[in-house]
């Protein structure tokens, strides 16, 4: 079964700042996609950012950016120039390619990022 | 547009007592999913479903079962509720998983309390 790890239960960071979200994942699977949620306080799951594995270019979404480690099964989140609205725990999470009973999204245990002004 | 809707989004139980948990979603998704999300536990798959009239279980299943009979709609249910059960359920739909890389989409959670 594929696991994903959050080493980091929280961190903080200043306003303007930039900030390193750390995920790694086991899996034994060559395919397979990768996912970072923010749960803000009103518990909303949003999503932030994905990555195919099969992509070597790092996904980015404007101040969001990854740094996807294939062969190190690491997946992190880089935030630049962060925002108060940015607060909110990170959950990092894994889904298998393909169809069948490769649907299922495995979730990290999440980072609670706190942002000071 | 409403995505994927939960109702009710707070409720307290005793124990023993049972309740359903609702979720439409109106984006014409095959899958659906109930998770639970415990502190320190992130969220873990309760059941899901991949289609009208199917479903299996997940990670966590035992206490729980579902119905889906409409392919907009996911019930979760309760039959008697236990004071471990007591967490935020969230509901999600996404499409079909060989679609290429379709995110799941999340409803807005439900506060469960059983006291």
């Amino acid at each position: 079964a594929q696991t994903v790890t959050q080493s980091q239960p929280e961190m903080s960071v200043q306003e303007a700042e930039t900030v390193t979200l750390s995920c790694t994942y086991d899996t034994s699977e060559s395919d397979y996609y990768l996912f970072w949620y923010k749960q803000p306080p009103s518990r909303q799951m949003i999503l932030v950012i994905r990555q195919e594995a099969y992509k070597q270019q790092n996904a980015t979404e404007n101040r969001f950016s990854v740094n996807f480690q294939k062969a190190a099964k690491s997946f992190s989140l880089k935030i630049s120039d962060s925002q108060l609205g940015d607060a909110a725990m990170y959950f990092c999470a894994y889904r298998n390619a393909g169809g069948g009973s490769n649907y299922k999204l495995t979730f990290g245990k999440g980072t609670l990022l706190t942002v000071n002004p | 547009n409403a995505g994927v809707t939960q109702t009710p989004k707070f409720r307290v139980l005793k124990t023993g007592q049972s309740m359903t948990l609702l979720c439409a979603q109106d984006m014409n998704h095959e899958y659906m999913y109930w998770y639970r999300q415990d502190p320190g536990m992130g969220l873990r798959l309760i059941h899901y479903s991949v289609g009208e009239g199917t479903t299996a279980k997940g990670e966590v299943p035992d206490g729980y079962n579902v119905s889906r009979l409409k392919k907009q709609n996911f019930l979760l249910g309760l039959e008697s509720a236990a004071p471990s059960q007591t967490s935020v359920y969230f509901c999600a739909s996404s499409r079909r998983a060989g679609q290429s890389n379709q995110p799941q989409h999340f409803g807005d959670g439900t506060r469960l309390s059983i006291l």
